[in-house]
């Protein structure tokens, strides 16, 4: 597709279940990143990935999440455990590289997946 | 560390009047930023960015931003405000440390418009 695609755009769980989310970038994009939004406030950093790798992973809030990108295309949040604290939109963004080979810093957002923990 | 600051979370016009949204950053080097817009229902897109060129920047619908390294500030502005600029607005900040490559989030200022 032509833009940043996350699925499901909701989904409700019960607390200490599992949950995935995932993250299918714009075609061409290196970078992916995750962020989350809670209620009244602004996207907060999670992760960011160039490729394959996590090329930083410091806005984790613990280790019940976890997110991978395997072949470099594709992303899926994981979190394990969930608490109602979890309980926000996550929102997926891509970006391609600059001439200089650095990103753009320009993301491409998804419409987010919005989790609600009970 | 880099940050960004918007003053009010709420900002209302009329219809027609000046649209004005505050944004201050903090960072120890020259930075990137950004203005990102939201629509009810929809993902966040990009307004315009400042990127070390022009100071003022122009974006999408009119909007335009300058940015002041005196006054650390990159605040927003429209001459006139229209019904459907009625959203929420981010202010975000990166910088060369990063790769350019994590953006920090202000808290976000919706804007009402009134007729």
């Amino acid at each position: 597709g032509a833009g940043v695609s996350q699925t499901p755009s909701n989904k409700v769980t019960e607390k200490g279940k599992y949950v995935e989310l995932r993250c299918d970038p714009i075609s061409g994009h290196t970078a992916l990143y995750w962020y989350r939004q809670s209620l009244g406030q602004g996207p907060e950093f999670l992760i960011y990935f160039q490729g394959t790798g996590a090329a930083d992973d410091s806005g984790l809030p613990n280790d019940r999440f976890f997110a991978v990108r395997p072949e470099g295309s594709v992303s899926t949040l994981k979190i394990q455990r969930t608490e109602r604290g979890d309980s926000a939109v996550y929102l997926c963004a891509s970006s391609p590289l600059g001439s200089s080979q650095l990103n753009t810093g320009e993301l491409f957002f998804g419409e987010g997946s919005r989790l609600t923990v009970l | 560390a880099q940050s960004v600051t918007q003053l009010g979370s709420h900002v209302s016009v009329s219809e027609g009047a000046l649209v004005l949204l505050r944004c201050n950053y903090s960072s120890s080097v020259p930075p990137y930023l950004f203005w990102y817009v939201q629509y009810p229902n929809q993902g966040l897109q990009l307004l315009l960015k400042y990127t070390s060129a022009a100071t003022l920047v122009k974006g999408i619908n009119g909007f335009e931003a300058e940015f002041k390294k005196s006054e650390t500030s990159f605040h927003l502005t429209k001459p006139s405000a229209h019904m459907s600029d009625a959203a929420e607005y981010f202010c975000a900040v990166t910088t060369p440390r990063s790769g350019y490559s994590t953006l920090t989030f202000g808290k976000g200022t919706m804007l009402l418009v009134s007729p």
